[in-house]
């Protein structure tokens, strides 16, 4: 079975300092991987996407990055923290069809 | 124009009650069709797909597409205070998943 994992839950971090997110998946080939962000009471936006490995399509433009630098890995990435990056960040992975989520990072930016 | 509009809510019905969620899409390419069920601080599980008109039951849940009006509806029946959480109603098409807003449901016991 397919299952996919997302740390650290839980981030407080000072604005400016560097930040890396990490997903990984198992159990499947070549999937589809997602970065969203939800900021609190709100939906998920999507951040980046990606469907096969180097290959990274940003939907929003911001201090965020993504890189896939194996199959089954994706890590969201940022130089420097804004406290507008304060959020509930999701990884999730689909065979374009249905999605499915890791638990989530917490980040706080303070 | 957002691709995928959901009413936020909240919504807030007694148990027992049917529920009817909401959304509207403008890309006609989107394909497949998923309703996601979100507790408090955890990710989105996913409650049911699909990827035609008409309606997919599971349960005491109701799936419904209408391509041609570009909307799509989820029924909850005999709604219990479990159900209570934040539903999300995503569309994939061309490998972009996007999402709706999300609508906040409560079951009052």
């Amino acid at each position: 079975s397919q299952t996919i994992h997302q740390w650290p839950a839980t981030l407080v971090q000072p604005v400016g300092s560097p930040l890396s997110l990490e997903c990984t998946v198992e159990g499947t080939s070549n999937p589809n991987l997602y970065w969203y962000r939800q900021a609190a009471g709100r939906g998920l936006q999507l951040l980046f996407y990606s469907v096969g490995i180097g290959q990274i399509s940003s939907e929003v433009p911001q201090n965020l990055s993504a890189s896939r630098p194996q199959d089954r890995q994706f890590i969201l990435s940022s130089k420097k923290l804004l406290l507008s990056d304060s959020g509930f960040y999701l990884c999730a992975w689909s065979r374009n069809t249905e999605a499915f989520f890791g638990q989530g990072t917490r980040l706080t930016v303070v | 124009q957002k691709e995928v509009e959901q009413d936020p809510g909240p919504l807030s019905v007694p148990e027992g009650a049917i529920v009817s969620l909401n959304c509207t899409y403008s890309n006609s390419a989107f394909q497949y069709f998923m309703w996601y069920r979100q507790y408090s601080r955890k990710g989105p599980e996913l409650l049911m797909y699909t990827y035609s008109s008409g309606n997919k039951e599971d349960g005491r849940f109701t799936a419904q597409v209408d391509k041609s009006s570009k909307y799509i509806s989820l029924f909850i029946r005999d709604s219990q205070p479990s159900d209570s959480a934040t539903y999300l109603c995503a569309i994939q098409g061309a490998q972009k998943l996007v999402f709706g807003q999300g609508t906040r449901l409560t079951i009052n016991p």
